[in-house]
């Protein structure tokens, strides 16, 4: 059981260069998220997705976009890198059981840096 | 959205016992409180969740007291290896969804 898998764990991009990070969870749940963490700063939402075909926008979503492909796989895509975006990037999956608050398992982070 | 505030760091010795309160004084009717944990170059982990009294489980024990502004995760004879970052959060339970919001977290240090 993978759990979270993201994708790559480790980026160089050039400012203006764009990419998508890749995450895939085999735990059906129903609800993905990915957020940004920079030292010190603690762990900001960028955007979520409740379930299979919606988005949302969280704390900082400007300069991302993504997709929800299906019920496993949420994409995090960045358009036109810029420096302010490297920074650790993680996933992570919802699982409510209905009675208590969300848990949230998260993938291993993708580590990018904006040149 | 409730905020919550924790210490920013705090140290402890192996054996010990250590208690890091969060304030949530705005918490809602309907939110639960729960704890991550995270080591460096790691995703955060989930620790314990709870929504009053007291909550254990074999990693952890969460106090909340009957006015629920506070919480208290005491995390009971601690190693080199509990030395992490832990976040407290507090969110609904209607599936929290977009309101899943990670402060600064409290660095704990134990020092051998």
């Amino acid at each position: 059981n993978a759990g979270v898998t993201q994708t790559p764990k480790f980026q160089v991009l050039k400012t203006g260069q764009s990419m998508t990070l890749q995450c895939a969870q085999d735990m059906n749940h129903n609800s993905m998220y990915w957020y940004r963490q920079d030292p010190g700063m603690g762990l900001r939402l960028i955007y979520y997705s409740a379930s299979e075909g919606t988005t949302d926008k969280g704390e900082v979503p400007n300069g991302y976009n993504v997709s929800r492909l299906n019920k496993r796989e949420f994409s995090l895509r960045l358009e036109s890198a810029a420096p302010s975006q490297t920074s650790v990037y993680f996933c992570a999956s919802g699982a409510y059981d209905g009675t208590t608050n969300e848990k949230l398992f998260f993938g291993s982070g993708t580590q990018l840096s904006v040149l | 959205l409730a905020k919550t505030t924790q210490p920013i760091s705090m140290d402890s010795y192996e054996g010990q016992e250590v208690n890091i309160t969060c304030s949530h004084n705005n918490i809602a009717t309907n939110d639960y409180i729960t704890w991550y944990q995270q080591f460096p170059s790691q995703g955060p982990r989930f620790i314990i969740q709870g929504y009053k009294t007291k909550v254990t489980n074999e990693v952890a024990s969460l106090f909340i007291p009957a006015d629920r502004k506070s919480s208290t995760l005491s995390l009971p004879r601690v190693s080199l290896s509990d030395t992490a970052v832990y976040y407290c959060l507090v969110g609904d339970y209607g599936g929290s969804q977009g309101n899943l919001i990670f402060g600064k977290g409290t660095k704990l240090s134990v020092k051998p």
